[in-house]
């Protein structure tokens, strides 16, 4: 198994629903998980990170982590088509290099 | 205005040339870091620094190199024993914490002639 796994989709989803990104992960990475959000040609930007089991929310956004299944996922609540990105799940190295192991990310269009 | 600055934002190399990538952060982090992105592909980490004057090989430092001299500069050279170079090249930095966020400079897309 790969240390952070994503679902490369594309993912698509119409205007105003809720898109559901899903990572799962290793035994070889640590409890903290990032979410980032790349549009095309750009870099990656933040969304959330989560550190503890269960829900974080931040506006339309929620990140879930289930320690016991081992998986990660964002939900985005009202879609819109802005959403339109590449999202990158990421994990920090268990050992101390602070390194952090990235899934190759999950494609989502948001249709008008 | 605090971030993280790459410069060029496009770069163009013949074939045999080193090229050098600049990045600089004002945000007195402590540890830096340079990845390379291949359409369609995850972020691939090249060379990362967590204090000034050390550095460690990431997964694939072949071909490049790098310095960390001042505490706000990570420049990356990529030489001509890298034989793959056009690609998207990121410098991240964050404080030195476990945990802590990276943030990510804009980028330089870097294409061999």
């Amino acid at each position: 198994q790969k240390e952070v796994e994503q679902n490369s989709g594309p993912l698509s989803v119409p205007e105003g629903a809720i898109a559901s990104l899903n990572c799962t992960y290793s035994d070889r990475v640590s409890q903290s998980f990032f979410w980032y959000r790349q549009y095309s040609g750009k870099s990656p930007e933040l969304i959330m990170s989560i550190y503890s089991n269960g829900d974080k929310e931040d506006g339309r956004f929620t990140a879930q982590l289930n320690k016991a299944s081992q998986y990660v996922s964002l939900l985005i609540r009202d879609s819109q088509p802005s959403d339109s990105a590449t999202y990158l799940c990421a994990a920090e190295n268990a050992g101390n290099n602070r390194k952090l192991i990235w899934g190759l990310g999950t494609s989502l269009a948001v249709n008008p | 205005d605090g971030g993280i600055t790459q410069s060029p934002k496009y770069l163009f190399r013949k074939e045999g040339q080193n090229v050098t990538l600049s990045c600089e952060q004002n945000l007195n982090h402590d540890a830096m870091y340079w990845y390379r992105q291949d359409p369609g592909q995850g972020l691939r980490l090249i060379y990362y620094s967590q204090i000034v004057n050390d550095f460690q090989k990431g997964d694939i430092a072949e071909g490049y190199s790098v310095s960390r001299e001042k505490k706000e500069s990570f420049p990356l050279t990529v030489t001509s024993a890298q034989k793959n170079p056009t690609a998207f090249y990121l410098c991240a930095s964050k404080q030195g914490d476990v945990a802590d966020t990276q943030y990510f400079g804009p980028g330089t897309r870097l294409t061999v002639l």
